[in-house]
């Protein structure tokens, strides 16, 4: 166990809508890291947010935001979904901004039907 | 990013073995590499790092091999285990600006048969 949560395991959702997904990092950890993995792609990175903050940004749709409250969990919000957005979507966290040694969550899988 | 098709690069070895995987990595600004296992079902699993002043670093039954003149990244496991059968990762931090973000490679599949 990372100790990285993250809910709902699976989503199953119709093209069109919206979903958030909901991360909660290790304890301590300030920096919170978003990645997409799918067949195609393999793992992509998203977004980083620390303390709060955006931090780096990666290959992340228009159509999808992202956002760390005050209590440092994440949430990670996809809309107008299309089938192409099936995928497993990971969370990641780590003390410092520097990615070290950051530790996944068990991953949100997402189908889009 | 990667581009990852359903054929990723396979490596078979039996139990007791040495296996080393290898990655060739693209930014020579990265500074910071690292590699993870990822389990079927599970989400990727830190194993060692390795930073950009350092040629070699070695962990448990783990060692990294860094040659930045060719921009090559191993991986050696030493007597390899039936549970270290997954896919491994390597990963590459930007470096500057873009410190928080990870590359990741395609991924190697390791089966270790007993």
């Amino acid at each position: 166990d990372s100790g990285v949560t993250q809910t709902p395991k699976h989503l199953i959702t119709a093209t069109g809508q919206r979903v958030t997904l909901r991360c909660s990092p290790r304890s301590g950890d300030l920096s919170v890291y978003w990645y997409q993995q799918s067949l195609d792609q393999g793992l992509q990175f998203l977004i980083q947010y620390y303390n709060g903050e955006e931090r780096a940004k990666g290959n992340i749709l228009e159509r999808f935001s992202a956002q760390q409250f005050p209590d440092l969990h994440s949430e990670l919000n996809l809309s107008s979904l299309e089938l192409g957005d099936s995928a497993l979507y990971f969370c990641a966290s780590s003390v410092e901004p520097e990615n070290t040694e950051a530790f996944f969550g068990q991953g949100t899988r997402l189908t889009v039907v | 990013g990667e581009s990852v098709g359903l054929h990723l690069p396979t490596l078979s070895v039996q139990e007791g073995d040495n296996s080393i995987i290898n990655c060739a990595y693209s930014n020579s600004a990265s500074d910071y590499f690292i590699w993870y296992k990822q389990e079927s079902g599970k989400g990727p699993q830190f194993i060692i790092d390795i930073r950009s002043n350092m040629d070699k670093r070695q962990g448990q039954r783990v060692t990294v091999l860094l040659n930045k003149t060719v921009k090559h990244l191993s991986l050696q496991i030493a007597a390899t285990q039936p549970g270290d059968s997954a896919v491994y990762f390597c990963a590459e931090n930007g470096g500057g600006t873009s410190y928080g973000k990870l590359t990741f490679g395609q991924g190697t599949i390791l089966t270790v048969h007993p």
